[in-house]
């Protein structure tokens, strides 16, 4: 079975500017989340969807960040504007249904803001 | 709310000797646990999960977890490290949904010859 995809691998921008990043969940799986990761530190959930509805999106910076999973299926994260402490892996994880049969994570998109 | 503490950020042990990494939980509820690794520049791979059935929880390469209650533990184990062994090792919980997981803050484990 295919993986998560993610895209970019990589992403390098300048402060106040914005990016976007791509998920391609495991076919069949309701339920996606995104995920940053810090340098250093464990991932931190920033929003989930089942099926294209939010069902938590607490620790998601609302003034910059903002997702979307249109149709269910693809989803994107957008940071508008950047700032350097965006600097993070962002994860993309998908799940047929609950956590508590584990995830598949992708590879992610390594974010560097300067 | 659920959170994990893993009580060591670096470990470093000698190639085939035991591997002990250790995850202390907080939870008001029966948890979902789970140990992922994480090699450099490469994804989060499940290593082993606890879902309220056996205790003791096997997992892949060798590993295995025990959950105890009683001191609300979840420490990963492997009876001998193989150098391939080396990466970053998160405990996690899952949260009061039960959906979302919430990640400790890493041991990276350090293999020597």
């Amino acid at each position: 079975e295919a993986g998560v995809a993610q895209s970019p691998r990589y992403k390098i921008i300048e402060k106040r500017q914005s990016v976007a990043f791509w998920c391609n969940p495991i076919s069949g799986h309701a339920t996606l989340y995104w995920y940053q990761q810090i340098l250093g530190q464990g991932p931190k959930l920033l929003i989930q969807f089942q099926n294209n509805g939010v069902v938590d999106d607490s620790q998601l910076p609302k003034d910059r960040f903002s997702a979307e999973r249109l149709k269910g299926v693809d989803s994107t994260l957008k940071i508008q504007p950047a700032k350097l402490e965006d600097s993070a892996v962002y994860l993309c994880a998908s799940s047929l249904i609950g956590g508590g049969y584990g995830y598949t994570f992708g590879s992610g998109t390594r974010l560097t803001v300067v | 709310a659920q959170s994990v503490t893993q009580l060591d950020s670096h470990v470093s042990v000698s190639e085939g000797t035991p591997v002990l990494l250790r995850c202390n939980y907080s939870s008001s509820y029966s948890p979902s646990l789970f140990w992922y690794v994480q090699h450099p520049n490469k994804g989060l791979q499940l290593l082993l999960k606890y879902t309220s059935a056996a205790t003791l929880v096997k997992g892949i390469n060798g590993f295995e977890a025990e959950f105890k209650k009683s001191e609300t533990s979840f420490h990963l184990t492997k009876p001998s490290a193989h150098m391939s062994d080396a990466a970053e090792y998160f405990c996690v919980v899952t949260d009061n949904s039960g959906y979302a997981l919430n990640f400790g803050k890493g041991t990276s484990l350090l293999v020597t010859p």
